[in-house]
């Protein structure tokens, strides 16, 4: 069955660096998304993302977040200066189209802000 | 805006016995649900899912799920817990308009003892 890939598993970065995770969605999909499950908390959206562009974002997603498409196979969420606060399990997910049938997450990176 | 609530945030059972999990949603119209489950450290792997059509669904690893109109819940059922089980369950609303994100709820921890 096909996959979400999230690379890397758990990254680990000091507080005001730029951080960039990586997603390849499945390939044919049109729909995707980043969300955030910070520890023991449930799991956030954070911005859908359709035709190169943001559709849809959530009030965490401010400035510091930003993501890109920037080879048709790669989806990336950039966050320019890491928070303490910014330490979660990020997820990433696609969809193939309208519906919800194809609607397919990662297995996630845990980002760590020391 | 769309909602759910799981008002059980730990619960723990014998093993063998049933299980049900709670679920109550909030949404302008029929809503896709979903049931997801997390071990500790993973990602998010899809339990089963309602559209439409039959209120009763079957998922993976033993799982059903009914989809209550009247009372706005999607509770998570399975006649015989196994050790295997204990992990976080969450229950999750898509919206079938926009860009449809996925809304997730506070998640429920199951424990499940011999």
């Amino acid at each position: 069955e096909p996959e979400v890939t999230q690379t890397p598993s758990h990254q680990v970065t000091q507080m005001g660096q730029e951080v960039i995770l990586r997603c390849v969605p499945i390939s044919n999909h049109l729909y995707f998304y980043w969300y955030r499950q910070i520890l023991g908390q449930k799991v956030e959206f954070l911005v859908s993302f359709y035709n190169n562009e943001i559709s849809e974002k959530s009030e965490i997603f401010d400035d510091q977040f930003s993501v890109e498409r920037p080879d048709g196979s790669n989806f990336t969420l950039k966050i320019r200066s890491t928070k303490l606060e910014d330490s979660a399990m990020y997820f990433c997910a696609s969809r193939l189209r309208e519906g919800n049938y194809g609607y397919t997450f990662g297995s996630g990176t845990r980002l760590t802000v020391v | 805006a769309q909602s759910v609530t799981q008002p059980d945030i730990h619960i723990t059972v014998s093993e063998g016995a049933s299980l049900e999990l709670r679920c109550n949603y909030s949404y302008g119209a029929t809503p896709y649900l979903f049931w997801y489950v997390q071990s500790p450290g993973q990602g998010l792997q899809l339990l089963l899912k309602y559209f439409s059509g039959d209120t009763l669904v079957q998922g993976i690893k033993g799982f059903e799920a009914e989809f209550k109109r009247s009372q706005s819940s999607f509770n998570l059922r399975k006649p015989s817990v196994h050790w295997s089980d204990a992990a976080e369950y969450f229950c999750a609303v898509g919206a079938t308009g926009g860009y449809q994100k996925v809304t997730f709820g506070t998640g429920t921890k199951l424990q499940v003892i011999p």
